[in-house]
């Protein structure tokens, strides 16, 4: 099946800070969503972005399918950001295939 | 609209029980899937439905089953419970391949 490979595993920012999340992916994709797990467990979608860029708020996405990548900005942090987010992609056959997540805590 | 509703929110069994998992999709969402989340395995596909009909199954075994109804609402089995089945079970339905929504999820520990 397909890999996704999500890094760093582990991210602890000063509030205020930017970070970057990366997420590869070992195959084509014509779906693929970052998520935001909050502390009781509720997934939250950010993005569907299987290819381009795409900007909300404080939070922006880049998808570069033809490199298998993609990229999720954190700008000016802050403590609500804390959570796992996750990266999930799908070939077509219904099923989400989701990274192990990068776990960020944004320190006050 | 109302969003996806899963029940219950918490459940303790113990090894060997079955136990009967409900998610209640968004309106209008036909397609239901089920995902497992554990500390050690991830976030793993258990199936998806669409109208009544499962589409794709992931790599679980048979003690774990699924069906949805004609209203779209969709139910989830594990029969034969194990320790290793404690998780977070996850419902999520969608419209279009953009719009997935999940779930609370239902907190299942077996003893």
């Amino acid at each position: 099946g397909i890999q996704v490979e999500q890094s760093p595993p582990d991210l602890i920012l000063q509030e205020g800070a930017n970070s970057t999340l990366r997420c590869n992916f070992s195959d084509s994709v014509n779906n693929l969503q970052w998520f935001h797990q909050n502390p009781w467990g509720q997934l939250i979608i950010l993005f569907y972005i299987p290819s381009g860029t795409k900007q909300n708020g404080r939070l922006s996405a880049t998808t570069v399918a033809t490199e298998r990548y993609s990229l999720l900005y954190i700008s000016s942090s802050q403590t609500t950001d804390s959570g796992v987010y996750f990266c999930a992609v799908e070939i077509g056959d219904y099923k989400l295939s989701f990274g192990a997540g990068t776990t960020v805590t944004v320190r006050a | 609209k109302a969003g996806v509703t899963q029940t219950p929110r918490y459940l303790i069994k113990t090894r060997g029980q079955q136990v009967t998992l409900s998610c209640s999709p968004i309106s209008g969402h036909r397609s239901v899937s089920w995902y497992q989340q554990t500390p050690g395995q991830g976030l793993q596909f258990l199936f998806e439905y669409f109208s009544e009909t499962q589409r794709n199954k992931g790599n679980f075994p048979g003690r774990f089953s699924g069906r949805q109804f004609s209203n779209s609402r969709s139910e989830m089995n594990v029969s034969t419970l194990e320790l290793g089945d404690s998780a977070l079970y996850l419902c999520a339905s969608r419209y279009t391949q953009e719009t997935q929504y999940f779930g609370p999820g239902t907190r299942l520990l077996v003893l």
